[in-house]
Order: C-alpha cells, then sequence, then structure tokens
C-alpha cells in the first residue's frame, strides 16, 4: 500500500454512460497526476495538478474527459459519454515538491470497463 | 521527449542476477533516468534513479554508460516477487512538470 487510494476499483457502465473516479493522494503531496494504461502498454500521461490547479493536460484528454481537484487534496476523473476505447486502467499518482528528488506514488487504479 | 528502449520480455532463475538493459541514446544532459516496476494488479512503484553515477539501494543498483546512452537495472538476486513489468523512463524535460513517458517496459519471468 503506497498511501494513494483509489476509488472505485473496478467500473463497468454501457457505452454512452457517464463515470466518476476518486483518487485520494498522500496528504502532504501537492502534486496529483492521473494516467491512463491499455493492455500491454506503459500508463500514458493525462493531466497533473499542483495544489488545485491543473497545469498540464495531455492531448488524450479530449473534451469528454474533466479533471478536478477542488481543495488541493482529492482528484476527481469524469468521462462523459463514455465510448469502448476508454476501457483501460486509470491510474493516480501523487507527489511532494519539495526536496531534491521525490519519486511518485501510485495507488492501485481505477479498471474501466465500457460493454 | 527523449525515448527509451528495452526488451520486451526477460527470464531469470530465482535467487541469480538480473540484468535489465535500456537504451536512451537521445537523453539530454539534465535527463534523469528513473526505473519503476509494476506487479500484477497493481500501479507502478520506484524502484531507483539515476543521472551519471552508479547508484545503489536496497532493491536494486543502477549502472549508468559513461556516455549516458544506456543503463542496466541491475536485480542482486531475483526472487518471485519480482516478476514485474521494469520501466526504464527518462524524465521530460518540460518545465517542471516531472510527468513520466512510459514505454512497454520489460516482463520479467522469474522461474522456481
Amino acid at each position: 500500500d503506497t498511501g494513494v487510494s483509489q476509488d472505485p476499483r473496478h467500473k463497468i457502465t454501457k457505452r454512452g454512460q457517464n463515470v466518476t473516479f476518486r483518487c485520494d493522494p498522500i496528504s502532504e503531496h501537492n502534486r496529483l497526476y492521473w494516467y491512463r494504461q491499455t493492455l500491454g502498454q506503459g500508463p500514458e500521461f493525462l493531466t497533473y495538478f499542483q495544489n488545485e490547479a491543473q497545469l498540464e493536460k495531455s492531448r488524450l484528454l479530449s473534451d469528454r474527459f474533466s479533471a478536478e481537484r477542488p481543495k488541493g487534496s482529492f482528484s476527481t476523473l469524469e468521462i462523459q459519454r463514455t465510448e469502448q476505447g476508454d476501457s483501460a486502467m486509470y491510474l493516480c499518482a501523487s507527489r511532494k515538491i519539495s526536496g531534491p528528488y521525490n519519486e511518485q506514488f501510485f495507488g492501485p487504479g481505477t479498471r474501466l470497463t465500457v460493454l | 521527449d527523449a525515448k527509451t528502449t528495452q526488451p520486451n520480455s526477460m527470464e531469470s532463475n530465482e535467487e541469480e542476477p538480473v540484468h535489465l538493459p535500456c537504451n536512451h541514446s537521445t537523453i539530454s544532459g539534465t535527463d534523469y533516468i528513473h526505473w519503476y516496476r509494476q506487479l500484477p494488479s497493481q500501479g507502478p512503484e520506484y524502484v531507483i534513479h539515476g543521472l551519471t553515477s552508479n547508484v545503489n539501494n536496497r532493491m536494486a543498483s543502477l549502472a549508468i554508460a559513461e556516455d549516458r546512452k544506456s543503463s542496466t537495472l541491475i536485480l542482486h538476486r531475483a526472487t518471485l516477487r519480482d516478476a514485474a513489468v521494469y520501466y526504464c523512463i527518462l524524465r521530460a524535460p518540460t518545465s517542471g512538470t516531472y510527468k513520466y513517458i512510459f514505454g512497454t517496459g520489460t516482463r520479467l519471468k522469474v522461474l522456481a
């Protein structure tokens, strides 16, 4: 257990439905990252927050995707009008930016299946 | 972003050393080399990182070539728990994002 939790761990939905995932980072970590991982591939960066500010979004993050971190603590990732191509593992990671080096701590992921 | 190249898979016998190679010929002078591993059904976990000098920690050693165009992760005695996908990552040289660009990694199989 890295201290980063994600909920739910698994989600099955029908095409066209909206889904929302939650990530709770390690409490003193001010950076929070979202990644997506499809079968047999490494994780791909989606977006990241420093405190409550969303500072970068990947081109992978279409306008159906929205992420928030309203109080600089937990974060949510919402996918609207899901498509079968959205089926993947969604990973959250957190990091503290102070100090000479701080690695990212990953949560266990939320596995999304779109039928 | 600089890319890394790793073998798709490797096998090792239990309790033997494992050398996992990574090529990164386009690495820039300020890129750190990171290794993460992903156990089945888990998120990636940090293993080790380095810049120019070889590094050791309780999990592994990292040997970096003098020209920095390649590196090798060394597990000194592989155990069944070390079976995982190992990712060699260069930190993307963007303005402080510290996002990781993962490749497909090396799937390590450890034989009992």
